[in-house]
Formats: structure tokens, C-alpha cells, sequence
């Protein structure tokens, strides 16, 4: 059972515009959401992250939004650039008693020149 | 990133055999966690440790086991591997909930 949901397995977008990644998760008990990025060949880095209790948390061209009622977040890029070309997982964390980050399945970003 | 070396980088090794992959941090950090990349999958929790010689399952532990005898190691071993275990490992630290976790570079299995 996929508890956080990305939709969308790849998205193409043109240099310079807005990129939006979609996230969807099921549990109502995760309070913590977390983006990564992913280059071939090297770990995820951490990219931003947002609690339950905002529903905006912006750096720089990076800015995460959070609909409890949907249960959807998303993350939005601006301007997009050549270098963002990468995967982006969505993660989740919750009151369960535990640490344990649920991720997403990912989507892949390509910037066109 | 916060000093997460796994090693080996890469390995083949044939179905049946035992496989250990290890992952040490310079970070002194309490969390540690073995994640499974696969196409379609997103990255799948299989083992994490909250502290010394404390461990506990994620949602792909079966047919893998793990040890922390030290706060900077974590060993996670295929008892006896199989193709399905075919995958690029990746493990990851952390100092506990809300603050974000830190990944090494991954080690990629190939089970023949």
C-alpha cells in the first residue's frame, strides 16, 4: 500500500518557467514532509521541507505548499533552470512512534534549454 | 554528505550467497537507515537503527538482516541472496524526526 503517491512519473518543462511536482499521501498521521533530489549515480539530497502546521515554507526559487484538507503537497520551482534536471522524491514522516521516512515513488524533472 | 561511506560501490554475486554491505558515518548521528531503490518502487525502507544494537523492521525487511554494534556502523547482510534483491542500496542517517535525513552514494547490487 503506497502511503505517499507521486502520479506523475516524469515532467518536461522549459527553462526559465515554473515547474510544479505533485505530491499525494493517504495517512492523515504524517505531521512532516520533506523533499529530495536525486542525480544519477549519488544519493538523494535534501531539498526542503515543510511541518503540519504551515502550509507554505519557501527558500530561494524552491517553495513547498501543503493542503492538509487534500492531503496533497506540492513543490514549485522558479525560474527552472538546466541544473534541476534531476528525480524528486516526496517523504513523509508521522506520530507513530517511530523515525521512519516513507518516500514517494519519485518523478523525473527535465529542463529544456 | 555527513560522512556516509558505503562500501562496496558496486557487486555481483550469485543467488545463494551471503552479502554483507556497510555503511559508516562520521556524523555521530543516532538514526540510521538501509533504503532500496527500484524503477516504479521510490525508495523502500528495509531496516533502521535508533541506537546502538537497536533495530527495527521497514516495509521490505524480508530476507534481510542488520547490525549496529557502533554508532557509526550499520551492516546490512542478504543471508542468501536472491535475484529479486537486485537493486541500488542506499543508506542514510539522521538526528531524529524533522530534521532531514543524510544519504550516502549508494551500492549496486546485481544478484546473477
Amino acid at each position: 500500500d503506497q502511503q505517499v503517491k507521486q502520479n506523475s512519473p516524469s515532467l518536461s518543462v522549459q527553462e526559465g518557467r515554473i515547474s510544479i511536482l505533485n505530491c499525494d499521501y493517504t495517512n492523515s498521521m504524517f505531521d512532516y514532509f520533506l523533499w529530495y533530489k536525486k542525480y544519477p549515480a549519488e544519493g538523494p539530497t535534501f531539498l526542503i521541507s515543510i511541518s503540519s502546521i504551515k502550509d507554505k515554507n519557501e527558500d530561494g526559487r524552491f517553495t513547498v505548499f501543503l493542503n492538509k484538507s487534500a492531503k496533497h503537497l506540492s513543490l514549485h520551482i522558479v525560474p527552472s533552470q538546466p541544473g534541476d534536471s534531476a528525480v524528486y522524491f516526496c517523504a513523509a514522516i508521522g506520530n507513530f512512534g517511530n523515525e521512519k521516512l516513507t518516500f514517494g515513488t519519485g518523478t523525473r524533472l527535465t529542463i529544456i534549454p | 554528505d555527513a560522512g556516509i561511506t558505503q562500501s562496496p560501490r558496486h557487486k555481483v554475486t550469485e543467488t545463494g550467497t551471503p552479502v554483507t554491505l556497510r555503511c559508516h558515518q562520521t556524523e555521530n548521528h543516532r538514526y540510521m537507515y538501509w533504503y532500496r531503490q527500484d524503477p516504479g518502487h521510490g525508495l523502500r525502507l528495509i531496516h533502521y537503527s535508533y541506537g546502538v544494537k537497536d533495530t527495527d523492521k521497514g516495509e521490505v525487511s524480508d530476507g534481510y538482516s542488520v547490525s549496529r554494534s557502533k554508532t557509526e556502523d550499520f551492516l546490512l547482510t542478504l543471508e542468501s541472496a536472491t535475484s529479486s534483491q537486485t537493486s541500488v542500496y542506499f543508506c542514510a542517517t539522521g538526528q531524529g524526526k524533522n530534521s532531514p535525513l543524510h544519504f550516502g552514494n549508494g551500492t549496486r547490487l546485481t544478484v546473477t
